[in-house]
């Protein structure tokens, strides 16, 4: 079973600052990792989704990295603003045979920009 | 563009009570999904669809059934209602299970008394 780690879990900087969020995964073979946003009472919002065969996907000020080998991925965002304030998940997505799939999120890491 | 739409937003049930959560998509998305997401547990995987016609066990499965009704339409019954089962729940789709960005709806808020 695929069992995801997120840290740290809860992370406050001030506005501007360039910070890293941390995932890491157990079972390397997986076929694609999607970053997720999630604001407070909504849904979910893709923000990267990098394939296996990739290294990094960079979207504006996001870049995400994967080491699949490791088992980690990183999610970089460069001069935080307050609007990034949001909780951030990732999903490394793995096929575990004979047809079935495992899709399994880390717990999150809660993101707080200070003005 | 409506994306994925979940219905209903809120709901309370009693114990024991049925209810279908009905999920919608206009993306001509191959793929589609059920979580529920709870304090400290975080989402966890209810059932998915790979495709129209076919549906498989997630991480959580049990107290659940799930039917896809066709390409667009994907719901999730709990048929005998318990407290367990409070938690919001998500519907997602994509394009394919192996491939596409997750498109989430806004969530079910669902509380068994």
């Amino acid at each position: 079973k695929q069992e995801v780690t997120q840290i740290p879990a809860a992370l406050s900087v001030p506005e501007g600052e360039n910070l890293v969020l941390n995932c890491s995964f157990t079972d390397s073979a997986i076929y694609n990792l999607q970053w997720f946003r999630q604001d407070p009472g909504k849904g979910l919002t893709s923000l990267l989704l990098i394939q296996s065969s990739q290294r990094e996907q960079t979207s504006g000020r996001l870049n995400a990295s994967l080491d699949k080998s490791s088992g980690r991925s990183t999610l970089y965002i460069a001069a935080s603003q307050p609007g990034d304030s949001a909780t951030y998940l990732c999903r490394p997505d793995r096929a575990s045979g004979a047809g079935s799939y495992q899709l399994t999120f880390g717990k999150g890491t809660k993101l707080s920009v200070i003005p | 563009n409506a994306g994925v739409t979940q219905t209903p937003k809120f709901q309370v049930l009693k114990t024991g009570q049925s209810m279908t959560l009905q999920c919608a998509q206009d993306m001509n998305h191959n793929s589609m999904y059920w979580y529920r997401q709870d304090p400290g547990m975080g989402l966890r995987l209810i059932y998915y669809s790979a495709s129209e016609g076919t549906t498989d066990k997630g991480e959580v499965p049990n107290g659940y059934n799930v039917s896809r009704l066709n390409k667009r339409e994907f719901s999730l019954r709990l048929e005998s209602a318990a407290p367990s089962q409070t938690s919001v729940y998500f519907c997602a789709s994509s394009e394919a299970l192996d491939g596409g960005k997750a498109f989430f709806g806004q969530g079910t808020r669902l509380t068994v008394v």
